[in-house]
């Protein structure tokens, strides 16, 4: 069975601050993929990143970075310099490749993150 | 382009009504996804289509739900009869044979049974 964990609930943050979102995951398969969503306040969920598990290398895309480790099966989110436009709920994602029938994803309850100005 | 498109975006309804949920997909998809958000369970899928096709509908939480998928660019989740406990948002997601895995997801319904 698959699972994703976002340990943290809420977080807030002073506007210009790092911050780094968690997320752990749990799988039997060796070949997955991992994703994370945003949910801004209008409520639409915003497709942000996917990764699949034969790709360790981090990813930076403008102010936002991945850092996926398999040995610690985590995938966790950093934004730099947060602005309040970053307030959101975001999740974090897990889909396992099990053929043809299966493209199902789980997600874990979301962090809440909100940017103070 | 346009995205995944639902409606209503807002369905308010007394139990024991009949509520349909409507979804166009992205054109040139081949499957699409209904999902449930509930702040007690969050994310759940609900059922997801390939090429109009059911392939996965364990997620139906019981024989009041159906969705069906008439044609390409058109998708109905109905529940009926509603209950109270049905309250959620519902949302409609697709993607696209070459990545599948990257599921665009439509606005929302959020749906009140009183």
């Amino acid at each position: 069975a698959q699972k994703v964990t976002q340990a943290q609930t809420e977080i807030s943050v002073v506007e210009k601050e790092d911050v780094t979102l968690d997320c752990v995951y749990e799988t039997r398969d060796t070949t997955y993929y991992l994703f994370w969503y945003k949910q801004p306040p209008s409520g639409e969920l915003v497709f942000l990143i996917r990764r699949n598990s034969f790709d360790e290398q981090n990813e930076i895309s403008g102010r936002y970075s991945w850092n996926f480790q398999k040995s610690t099966s985590s995938f966790n989110f950093t934004i730099t310099a947060s602005q309040v436009v970053d307030s959101a709920v975001y999740f974090c994602a897990l889909s396992e490749a099990q053929g043809a029938g299966s493209y199902q994803l789980t997600f874990g309850k979301g962090t809440k993150l909100s940017v103070i100005p | 382009d346009a995205g995944v498109i639902q409606s209503p975006r807002h369905e308010v309804t007394e139990m024991g009504q009949e509520v349909t949920l409507r979804c166009k997909p992205i054109s040139g998809h081949d499957y699409l996804f209904w999902y449930r958000q509930t702040m007690m369970r969050g994310l759940e899928l609900l059922i997801y289509f390939n090429n109009n096709v059911p392939i996965d509908d364990s997620g139906m939480p019981e024989d009041r739900f159906s969705a069906k998928m008439p044609n390409a660019s058109f998708s109905t989740l109905k529940i009926q009869p509603s209950e109270p406990r049905d309250s959620a948002v519902y949302f409609c997601a697709s993607s696209s044979r070459d990545r599948v895995y990257e599921q665009y997801f439509g606005p929302g319904t959020r749906l009140t049974v009183t």
